[in-house]
């Protein structure tokens, strides 16, 4: 099955810092990837969906100047946690999907999880 | 898309066949039936799906009422390596837009020795 890798697997970081989480495609192009965030016991909530070469589309309450995505190639999305706090800490997921049509799944990462100390 | 609804907690005894049901009674003729697992800490995991007729892979069977307002997801032979969070999904299947995926609370399957 397709596979989506992303990296790092665990991250922590100072607050007021910047950390970067990639998201690859590795056996398939995708021109939209999301991003997921899940907080302790709790379901996942979209947060953003990215579209390759072009603005990020962003839930309603998810700030767009803090939560920096960038699809620049076909396999490749990233999500930019700038200025991260202690609140931010969470367990970020992204999923990609084959282009075509009718029911075709979407293949998820393995999750990032961030701890802003 | 279509809202589910899911017990929030099953347990199964190991070797036995869990049915997780999910009730999606305002689903549309063509939203498609998805199921996800979500091992801890992992991201989620692709079981199956299906729109109108029952499915079977190497993993598990869909089960879906005539009527489509009801499925049950079936693990034959349940191990402890199954025991996660099973998400019921609905949506739409096709276009880049349909990828994005709505999830519930699910429910807790916990496999016993």
């Amino acid at each position: 099955g397709a596979v989506v890798s992303q990296h790092p697997s665990r991250v922590i970081c100072k607050s007021g810092t910047s950390v970067k989480i990639e998201c690859r495609s590795l056996d398939f192009q995708a021109t939209t990837m999301f991003w997921y965030r899940q907080f302790p016991k709790q379901s996942l909530m979209l947060m953003a969906t990215s579209n390759e070469g072009s603005k990020a589309t962003y839930e309603q309450g998810v700030e767009k100047d803090k939560f920096l995505i960038n699809h620049a190639s076909l396999t490749l999305s990233t999500l930019t946690v700038t200025s991260a706090h202690p609140e931010d800490s969470s367990f970020y997921i992204c999923s990609a999907s084959r282009g075509g049509s009718g029911g075709t799944e979407a293949f998820f990462g393995q999750g990032t999880r961030l701890t802003v100390v | 898309d279509a809202k589910t609804t899911q017990p929030p907690s099953m347990d199964c005894a190991e070797g036995r066949a869990a049915n997780l049901p999910c009730n999606h009674s305002t689903i549309s003729g063509n939203e498609y039936v998805y199921w996800y697992r979500q091992i801890h800490s992992q991201g989620p995991q692709y079981i199956i799906h299906g729109l109108k007729n029952n499915e079977t892979n190497e993993m598990a069977s869909l089960i879906i009422t005539e009527d489509r307002k009801s499925s049950t997801l079936i693990l034959p032979h349940a191990t402890l390596r199954d025991t996660a969070v099973y998400y019921c999904i609905v949506r739409v299947g096709s276009g880049a837009g349909s990828y994005q995926l709505t999830f519930g609370k699910g429910t807790k399957l916990s496999v016993i020795p």
